[in-house]
Parts: C-alpha cells; sequence; structure tokens
C-alpha cells in the first residue's frame, strides 16, 4: 500500500513565525502536491513537483514556499505565517506522467495561526 | 481555479437507501475521478472513468459519465453509516496529471 505520511496532525504557530509542514512518500512517485482545505472552497493548489528540485505553482502559492530535496520528501514553508494561513493541509502523491493520475494523500496538518 | 462541480452539496440518508452524487464539469477532460474524504482526514481515491467510458463499477459504487452533458454521477447502493463522509470529484484535463477537485457533497448516512 501507498503510504503519505505528514509530520504533524495538528499545529499552533504563532503571527510572524517560520512553519515547516513535512511531506514523506514511499511508492517512488515521481509527483507531489500541497493543497490546502478550506469550508467551502474545496482543496486548492499551493504548489507540486514533478521531479527532485523542480517545483511550479499551484493555484495559491503566495505566502508559501516548496522544497524537494529527496525524491521521497516534500516540504511546504510558510515564511512568516499569518492568521489567515490558518487551513487543513494535505500533501498528495502520485506517479509519474502518462499513468493513471490517481492521487495518494496523506492524512493532513490541522495548522492554527494565532 | 475549480472544473468540477458537485450536487447536492448535503444529503442526508437512511442506512440501506441508495445515494447519488453528481459532478458538472465545463471543459472537455479526458479523465474524472471521484474521493471520499472521512471527517478531519486525508482524501481516498474511490474510482477513475476516462472520457471514453460511459460506466463503471467498484463494489457498491457506479460512477457515470456523459461527456455530451459534461457531467457525471457517483451512485452508492445499499449505504451503511460508515459511508458518512464528504465525497469530491475530480477532472484530469489534457495531458495534465494534476486533477482539478470540486468543493464536494457531504453525506449523512443515519443508522
Amino acid at each position: 500500500d501507498v503510504k503519505v505520511t505528514q509530520s504533524s496532525r495538528y499545529l499552533v504557530k504563532r503571527t510572524g513565525e517560520k512553519v515547516f509542514l513535512e511531506c514523506v512518500q514511499d511508492m517512488d512517485h515521481e509527483n507531489m502536491f500541497w493543497y490546502r482545505q478550506d469550508p467551502g472552497l474545496g482543496l486548492r493548489l499551493i504548489y507540486f513537483s514533478y521531479d527532485v528540485k523542480m517545483k511550479e505553482k499551484g493555484d495559491i502559492p503566495e505566502g508559501y514556499s516548496v522544497s524537494r530535496e529527496k525524491k521521497e520528501r516534500f516540504s511546504l514553508i510558510l515564511e512568516s505565517a499569518s492568521t489567515n494561513q490558518t487551513s487543513m493541509y494535505l500533501c498528495a502523491s502520485s506517479p509519474g506522467q502518462g499513468s493513471t493520475y490517481e492521487q495518494y494523500f496523506g492524512p493532513g496538518t490541522r495548522l492554527t495561526v494565532t | 481555479s475549480q472544473q468540477g462541480e458537485e450536487d447536492p452539496q448535503a444529503l442526508s440518508i437512511q442506512e440501506g437507501e441508495n445515494a447519488t452524487m453528481n459532478c458538472s464539469y465545463k471543459t472537455s477532460i479526458n479523465n474524472l475521478q471521484w474521493y471520499r474524504q472521512n471527517s478531519g482526514r486525508g482524501l481516498v481515491h474511490l474510482i477513475l472513468i476516462r472520457s471514453n467510458e460511459r460506466e463503471k463499477h467498484s463494489g457498491r459504487l457506479r460512477v457515470t459519465l456523459d461527456t455530451s452533458k459534461k457531467s457525471s454521477s457517483l451512485l452508492i447502493t445499499a449505504s451503511r453509516a460508515a459511508d458518512t463522509a464528504s465525497y469530491f470529484c475530480a477532472t484530469g484535463r489534457g495531458g495534465s496529471y494534476i486533477p482539478t477537485f470540486g468543493r464536494g457533497t457531504s453525506l449523512i448516512v443515519h443508522p
């Protein structure tokens, strides 16, 4: 079974702090994604990566950055956390292009910024 | 930007009844997927249907796709309390391997 793990289920941070959310997948997938999920807005893509050290902006990249130094790990960084970044963050992975596009999700990190 | 839109937003039924959710989209797609999300958890892939397929089954799930109407439906037969979750459709376009998610349908199945 594919497993996608996220470093924390719940996280509380203060405004202005730098926040790291870690995601690890164990199926050698090329593609990794970060979404945020807010009530009434569904899933919105923040960033994705199709290879080590490669990254692409999604629909809402402002205030975020990412890092992919190893194939299995994709980190989301909030450079200076703000209250409007309070949300559920979901990491996902999928096999390389040309395959079935099915995504495998982690359990999510509920981040609260106070 | 969101491609698929689920309908209804919320659905409440009794155990044993069938649940039907619909997804409409605007531009042509090459596949459509359905996912389930239990409260406060990640999404789980249920089924993928390609644009050249009209119907697909998986256990108690039946998915249909009508590309002329740009719509899909997910039918859960003989629902159980454990089916209580949010259900999302996600559309894949062109050569993109990134699905675009709708806002979801919240299903409650009462025991």
